[in-house]
């Protein structure tokens, strides 16, 4: 069974900083695309970043682009999502998925809600 | 970007259909094949109905079925049942190494 469990979340200062992270079980972690999605409270979803298997092509929304960095252990089955500069605009709720068929997330964990706020 | 354009919301008799349609631009949606549908019931993860416009994963039921045309991208559920009522979102490739997704669309099973 595909298991993803994000952790991290939580209640950060704008300005401040935080980082995700995804523990994944039950597939073949290393041979697959990764993907963070969000979801403001109440609202819809925005794609933020992905990653493909080894690490070497990152890509990011512009809303977060040169403040939020994705990175992989391929060794621990792990992604994770550095937040730096966090603005109240980033309060949302921190969904890791992952990319198991073409251009599509097939499996998606619960979340974790960050909440950016002074 | 900008996201991509859905009806608020939508709604439907049991039994009956609903198409629910997702519009954006020539260099998104226009020239993408990986457009790709999600259902979020409350409290819980999105979770994939169609995906590369027309195809389903396994599990999902043939009463949901994707198409395209042009910059537009649609998804239609037949045979509606009460278990359906839910949020769905259409998602593209935006073609700069990035996805956007569809602002959702509420189905009301009447």
């Amino acid at each position: 069974e595909v298991l993803l469990v994000e952790s991290g979340g939580g209640l950060v200062q704008p300005g401040g900083s935080l980082r995700l992270s995804c523990a994944a079980s039950g597939f073949s972690f290393s041979s697959s695309w990764m993907t963070w999605v969000r979801q403001t409270p109440g609202k819809g979803l925005e794609w933020v970043a992905n990653m493909n298997p080894d690490g070497s092509g990152k890509y990011y929304a512009d809303s977060v682009k040169g403040r939020f960095t994705i990175s992989r252990d391929n060794a621990r089955n792990s992604v994770s999502l550095q937040m730096n500069s966090l603005r109240a605009e980033d309060t949302a709720l921190y969904y890791c998925a992952r990319d198991g068929v073409p251009g599509a997330r097939d499996h998606w964990g619960q979340g974790t809600l960050v909440t950016v706020s002074s | 970007q900008s996201a991509l354009t859905q009806p608020p919301s939508a709604s439907g008799s049991p039994g009956q259909s609903v198409t629910i349609s997702c519009i954006g631009t020539r260099s998104d949606l226009g020239t993408s094949n990986y457009v790709s549908w999600y259902q979020q019931h409350p409290g819980k993860a999105p979770k994939l109905m169609i995906y590369e416009v027309t195809k389903r994963p396994s599990g999902v039921p043939d009463r949901f079925s994707g198409s395209k045309s042009g910059n537009t991208a649609s998804l239609t559920v037949s045979g509606l049942q009460a278990e359906d009522e839910a949020d769905y979102y259409c998602c593209s490739h935006g073609g700069r190494d990035n996805y956007i997704f569809g602002g959702g669309t509420k189905l009301t099973v009447l």
